[in-house]
């Protein structure tokens, strides 16, 4: 069974552009949760997508959002990128009701 | 959910078993104890999980105290390659959502 992918690996851009981040959970796996994980903040949780519907969300601007399509596959867009945005961002997916997740990759963005 | 302590890292030698412990006095009674692990630069990995038996998998080996403020996560064999950060995690199934709380987590150094 092929596990989570993200698009793309890496990404550079700059303060005050927008960026969308992809991710394809494992088949089957109709929830998918959005980390980011940075050296002085570790990981947090950004938000949850469950059947098309956001279900959890995180202490995050409005500026980061995302979306489920119905074939479970996610995105995340981060608006007006700022500096403090350049961290690993990490994808993953679960059945419902367990918290056993499996993580993508993850996405490296930097913003300069 | 409830908070866990871990210690900041610790040296295994390689061949020997390494036990990662976790405090979690405040446990609830449904709320269930995770480990994840993450290798540098990659996405976390789910390892194990249980509530209060103890249980073991092809990976590891989770044993729960009877009155489950704390728990040990064995790795009987540890290899180079099992050198990463360990998370310990406490989560429960109310509310919905798979939301993970990631604490600060071991670093595990898996030595010659």
């Amino acid at each position: 069974k092929a596990g989570v992918t993200q698009t793309p690996r890496y990404l550079i851009k700059t303060r005050g552009q927008q960026v969308t981040l992809s991710c394809s959970p494992i088949s089957g796996h109709r929830s998918v949760s959005w980390y980011q994980q940075t050296p002085g903040q570790g990981l947090q949780f950004l938000f949850e997508y469950f059947s098309e519907t956001q279900r959890n969300k995180g202490n995050f601007p409005g500026r980061f959002s995302g979306r489920q399509f119905s074939n479970s596959r996610s995105e995340m867009n981060v608006s007006t990128l700022e500096l403090g945005d350049s961290a690993l961002y990490l994808c993953a997916s679960s059945l419902d009701r367990t918290y056993e997740q499996y993580f993508g990759p993850g996405t490296r963005l930097t913003v300069t | 959910d409830a908070k866990t302590t871990q210690p900041p890292s610790m040296d295994c030698a390689e061949g020997r078993a390494a036990n990662l412990p976790c405090n979690h006095s405040t446990i609830s009674g449904n709320e269930y104890v995770y480990w994840y692990r993450q290798i540098h630069s990659q996405g976390p990995q789910y390892i194990i999980h249980g509530l209060k038996n103890n249980e073991t998998n092809e990976m590891a080996s989770l044993i729960i105290t009877e009155d489950r403020k704390s728990s040990t996560l064995i790795l009987p064999h540890a290899t180079l390659r099992d050198t990463a950060v360990y998370y310990c995690i406490v989560a429960g199934l109310t509310g919905g959502g798979n939301k993970l709380t990631f604490g600060t987590g071991t670093q595990l150094k898996v030595e010659l």
